[in-house]
Parts: structure tokens; sequence; C-alpha cells
């Protein structure tokens, strides 16, 4: 079946400009995540949608990351005014709900982005 | 504190031995726990839980101390594909990865 699927793949924008980086979770999986990655770093939580509660957003590093999910199902992450340390790996995951052993996270091949 | 520490190696062993990580974890209410790899420029991906009883999976022994809030991972007779990152995962509201052990197995 299909897994979860985030575009670009890449994207390379110059420092200053917004950028929209796209999830589409598993079918039925109500549980999304946004993470970054740096170069060589563990992952950063960044925000937790879980169905139609309010999203945890204590991860997102600074007022301009934003996140929405339409629907329960695709979400976008903005980045406004991109700086250079916002270069990383973007990955987004999805589960089923709940915290047991069931709800293995799937992850998405990931966004790079580059701010030049 | 972090909520989910690990040493961050890395951890060189040759082809055969036997290598361990350790991970804690803060919050004593977490409820499930897991170990996930990562290779190089791809996205983690499911190893194995972290059952309370401890759990096997061929090679790779979990172990799970509650009242230590800490968890391990035995990797035996390491081959070369076993050579990536190794993510531990609590679960508590949410689940918070660690930032990884690197292990690099040689011939």
């Amino acid at each position: 079946g299909a897994g979860v699927s985030q575009s670009p793949s890449n994207k390379v924008t110059e420092k200053g400009k917004d950028v929209e980086l796209r999830c589409d979770p598993i079918s039925g999986h109500t549980a999304l995540y946004w993470y970054r990655q740096s170069l060589g770093q563990g992952l950063e939580f960044l925000i937790y949608f879980q169905g139609n509660s309010a999203p945890d957003k204590s991860g997102l590093p600074s007022d301009r990351f934003s996140a929405e999910r339409t629907g329960g199902s695709v979400s976008t992450l903005t980045i406004q005014r991109t700086q250079q340390e916002d270069s990383a790996v973007y990955l987004c995951a999805s589960s089923r709900p709940g915290t047991g052993f069931y709800n293995e996270q799937f992850f998405g091949p990931g966004t790079r982005l580059t701010v030049l | 504190r972090k909520e989910v520490e690990q040493d961050p190696g890395p951890f060189n062993v040759p082809e055969g031995a036997t290598v361990a990580f350790n991970c804690t974890y803060s919050n004593s209410a977490s409820q499930s726990f897991f170990w996930y790899r990562q290779d190089c420029r791809k996205e983690p991906k499911l190893l194995m839980s972290v059952y309370s009883s401890g759990n096997e999976d061929g090679r790779f022994t979990a172990q799970l101390n509650r009242a230590s809030q800490y968890i391990s991972l035995l990797i035996r007779d390491s081959k070369l594909s076993d050579s990536a990152t190794y993510l531990c995962v609590v679960n508590t509201d949410k689940l918070i990865f660690g930032t990884g052990t690197r292990l690099q197995v040689f011939p």
C-alpha cells in the first residue's frame, strides 16, 4: 500500500522567501508529526496533529514556522522569511492514535530544504 | 534534561562483535518504547518495540527497566549491514526520539 509521501523532495530557496512543504500521510492514520533533522543531528520534534484535537506546537522553533492539517489528512508546513539555519531535512510521519505498541510511526522520505 | 538521552557514539566494532546501546528517559509516565534504525540519508524505520518483559528478534534483544527509566538494545554477531544510527523512542502522549547512537561495523 501507499506509504507517507512528501513533496517536494528537494527545495532550494533564497533567504527571506517563504516555503511550503507538503505531507500526505497513510490513509486512516490520525496522528501526524513533523520533524526536522540537520546534517548529522537527531530528529527535532516540531509539531504533532492528533485527529481533531488542537495540535501540539511545542517544538516549533519560532513564529516563522506554522503548520496546518486539512480534513485530518494532508498537512502543510510553512516557513516564512527563511533563514540559512532553517536548512535541514524535514520529515513527516504518521501513525495510528494512542500510546500503545501498535502505533508505529511511518516516515516519509523527507524534504531537503536548502536556504541560500 | 532531555526527555530521551542516548550516547551519540560512534561505536566502531568488528564483524561478529556484540554491542549494546543504552537510553534513558525522564518521564515516568511513558507507556511504550521502541528502537528505530536510520540509515545514512534515509528516513527512520521501526526496528523493534521494547516490551516490559524484554524481547528478542533474531540477533537483537531489547530490554526495559522501568524503575531506572532505562532501555537497552543488544546486537549479537554484528554484520556490516548493521551499520546505521539507532534511535531510542519513548511514547508518553506523543513519540519522542533520542538523537541516536551511531554504529559502524568494520570487516
